[in-house]
């Protein structure tokens, strides 16, 4: 079964404006990841927040952690058209920290910037 | 980082056959899984592909269905076999970025099955 949720399902904003992106879970964790796709290829990573961290931010994006309400969010700040893609969550399986096992990605949020 | 590359990049398959997708990666990694994404879905992982040993699985999937070799520490194949029109999906190989498992992940581009 899925372990992230995102909401929205899909987002449409103007060029500048930020967009918000909201991930649930829900068993303990490691670290949450966020990832882009673009239209059908290959995602790539964004960043990772590790559970004892609260915030986090790299260029544009700004994550936060919630480890109480099994939350995360993704900011992206002063949006460009070529933000447009689809952002998915991603949550380590088994949390126990051992052994080469994979991440559970969430439904994704499919965002659109319009110019 | 790593480079993945991935072939093939698309397919059109008949229903019934078995495609061989494979995964090359630009240096050495322990880490390697399968993806499979169906249209408009996120992604659901298959397996971890073992070097020198039999491919973990996840729940749901099955070798017999999704044979998968890793002959060395660069390369693997994913068999998608006697496929029908529901294997229609996107396939993806990942790597992890360090020894760790709870690393990023790097990703191939994909191989886009349609099968008829």
């Amino acid at each position: 079964s899925q372990q992230g949720e995102e909401d929205p399902q899909a987002l449409s904003i103007q060029e500048g404006e930020n967009a918000t992106m909201n991930c649930s879970y829900k068993t303990s964790i490691n670290n949450l990841q966020w990832y882009r796709q673009n239209s059908g290829r290959g995602l790539v990573h964004l960043i990772l927040i590790r559970s004892n961290e609260r915030e986090k931010h790299s260029g544009r994006l700004r994550v936060t952690l919630d480890t109480s309400k099994k939350s995360s969010s993704l900011l992206i700040t002063a949006s460009r058209a070529a933000d447009t893609a689809s952002y998915f969550c991603a949550t380590d399986i088994r949390a126990s920290g051992g052994g080469a096992d994979g991440l559970t990605f969430g439904k994704g949020t499919h965002l659109i910037i319009q110019p | 980082s790593a480079v993945i590359s991935q072939k093939p990049s698309r397919d059109i398959c008949q229903r019934g056959t078995s495609l061989t997708i494979q995964c090359q990666v630009d240096s050495q990694v322990t880490m390697m899984f399968w993806y499979r994404q169906q249209p408009g879905q996120s992604l659901t992982l298959i397996a971890t592909a073992n070097q020198g040993s039999e491919a973990t699985y996840e729940s749901g999937f099955v070798i017999d269905k999704f044979p998968i070799s890793r002959p060395n520490l660069t390369f693997s194949t994913l068999t998608v076999s006697n496929m029908s029109p529901e294997d229609s999906s996107i396939y993806l190989c990942s790597v992890g970025a360090s020894s760790m498992n709870t690393g990023e992940l790097f990703f191939g581009e994909g191989s886009r099955l349609t099968v008829l």
